[in-house]
């Protein structure tokens, strides 16, 4: 099956470090979306990206999806204590456009 | 727009009772679902509905019951809890469940069970 792999799954930065987490899938991906959660807070969605070797950005935070759309990457430059939280990347099985599913995530702790 | 609306926040149960989270959107959206997160699991798919009447399993769907009798709506019911359903429940709903929708969550039930 369809394996999707998020890593790692935690990391602690230093405020002002920049910061990068991978999704990794065994398969292609038709497009793959990011969510953030707060501590104690629900997911909210980020940004979807669905074209090979797409790149988006919003203010500090930049995704990628890969050429092969096999894999996305999250960066964040310069850390701020208000990026804590988890972050999830998530996706759809091959043929199953309704079963929305989510990497185990990574959170993220900053020390100011 | 309330969103989606989940009650309660917050339950305690005892094993073998059995319970009813809540799950409301006021957006129209045909596709709703329900997740349970538990920590280092992420969040895991319990049950689906792309549109009033049609339920369909996720990943995790033992022990849950579904049912969507209007668009609004979506409970889950726990037939009979175990303590391995303490988790934080998460509902949410986008507008068809296709793969580019952004899926709206809800606040949250953080269900503990004795």
């Amino acid at each position: 099956g369809q394996q999707v792999m998020q890593i790692p799954q935690y990391q602690h930065v230093q405020e002002g470090e920049d910061f990068t987490t991978y999704c990794n899938s065994s398969t292609t991906l038709s497009n793959i979306q990011w969510y953030k959660q707060r501590p104690g807070g629900h997911p909210v969605f980020l940004i979807q990206l669905v074209k090979s070797g797409e790149v988006k950005k919003q203010k500090r935070l930049t995704f990628q999806f890969g050429e092969a759309k096999k894999n996305s990457s999250l960066h964040i430059t310069a850390t701020q204590t208000t990026d804590v939280g988890t972050y999830f990347c998530a996706w759809h099985p091959s043929g199953a456009n309704s079963k929305l599913t989510f990497g185990k995530g990574i959170t993220l702790s900053v020390r100011p | 727009n309330a969103g989606v609306t989940q009650t309660p926040k917050f339950q305690v149960l005892k094993t073998g009772q059995s319970m009813t989270l809540q799950c409301a959107q006021d957006m129209n959206h045909e596709y709703m679902s329900w997740y349970r997160q538990d920590p280092g699991m992420g969040l895991r798919l319990i049950h689906y509905s792309v549109g009033a009447g049609i339920t369909d399993q996720g990943e995790v769907p033992n022990g849950y019951n579904v049912s969507r009798s209007t668009t609004e709506d979506f409970p889950l019911r726990l037939l009979s809890a175990a303590p391995s359903q303490t988790s934080v429940y998460f509902c949410a709903s986008s507008y068809s469940g296709m793969g580019t929708d952004t899926q709206y969550f809800g606040p949250g039930t953080r269900l503990t069970v004795l």
